[in-house]
């Protein structure tokens, strides 16, 4: 089945800092999905992003389906940004979603 | 997107019982799926739940252990049996609402078997 990798695995910054999340994944795909997990378990959607390019306020995502990843970008990072980033991927059969193992980002003051 | 609730929000159970968790959604979904997120793990798909139809359980996952039911397009339950400390996880249900793939998630139920 189609694999999804997620670098880096944890990321630790100072409030105001950017940063770049990466997702690769290892087969065509028809859904890719951000989320973040908050503290209290909930998955809070982000981006949908099969292909290009969106973005919503402080982060933006990037998705070049002809090479397989995907980009999130958080800029001036605040301590409401920490938690679980996850990203998801379907493949082009299925619609269930095949998820990464996350990169956990805790950010300071 | 769909709103989504799920009930409990958490519970403590005891070995070798079994917990029954709904997620309601507020619009008509036709696929709505089932997935396990472990302590400290990624999510994993349990099954699939189409109304009308028996779900379908990823490799893994098995009926009698994970029994589901949708009787309609708003709601659905997944079982939990014969409860074991392993099956402590966090249970969240998901809906494509729209048809475009784009998945929207419950709360999630914290299970905790001791």
């Amino acid at each position: 089945g189609i694999q999804v990798e997620q670098s880096p695995p944890d990321l630790i910054l100072q409030e105001g800092a950017n940063s770049t999340l990466r997702c690769n994944f290892s087969d065509s795909v028809n859904n890719l999905q951000w989320f973040h997990q908050n503290p209290w378990g909930q998955l809070i959607n982000l981006f949908y992003i099969p292909s290009g390019t969106k973005q919503n306020g402080r982060l933006s995502a990037t998705t070049v389906a002809t090479e397989r990843y995907s980009l999130l970008y958080i800029s001036s990072s605040q301590t409401t940004d920490s938690g679980v980033y996850f990203c998801a991927v379907a493949n082009q059969a299925g619609t269930a979603l095949i998820f990464g193992k996350g990169t956990t980002l805790s950010v300071s003051s | 997107s769909a709103v989504i609730s799920q009930k409990p929000s958490r519970d403590i159970c005891q070995r070798g019982t079994s917990l029954t968790i709904q997620c309601q959604v507020d619009s008509q979904v036709t696929m709505m799926f089932w997935y396990r997120q472990q302590p400290g793990q990624s999510l994993t798909l349990i099954a699939t739940a189409n109304q009308g139809s028996e779900a379908t359980y990823e490799s893994g996952f098995v009926i009698d252990k994970f029994p589901i039911s949708r009787p309609n397009l708003t709601f659905s339950t997944l079982t939990v049996s014969n409860m074991s400390p392993e099956d402590s996880s966090i249970y969240l249900c998901s809906v494509d609402q729209t048809g475009d793939n784009e998945q929207f998630f419950g709360p999630g139920t914290r299970l905790t078997v001791l």
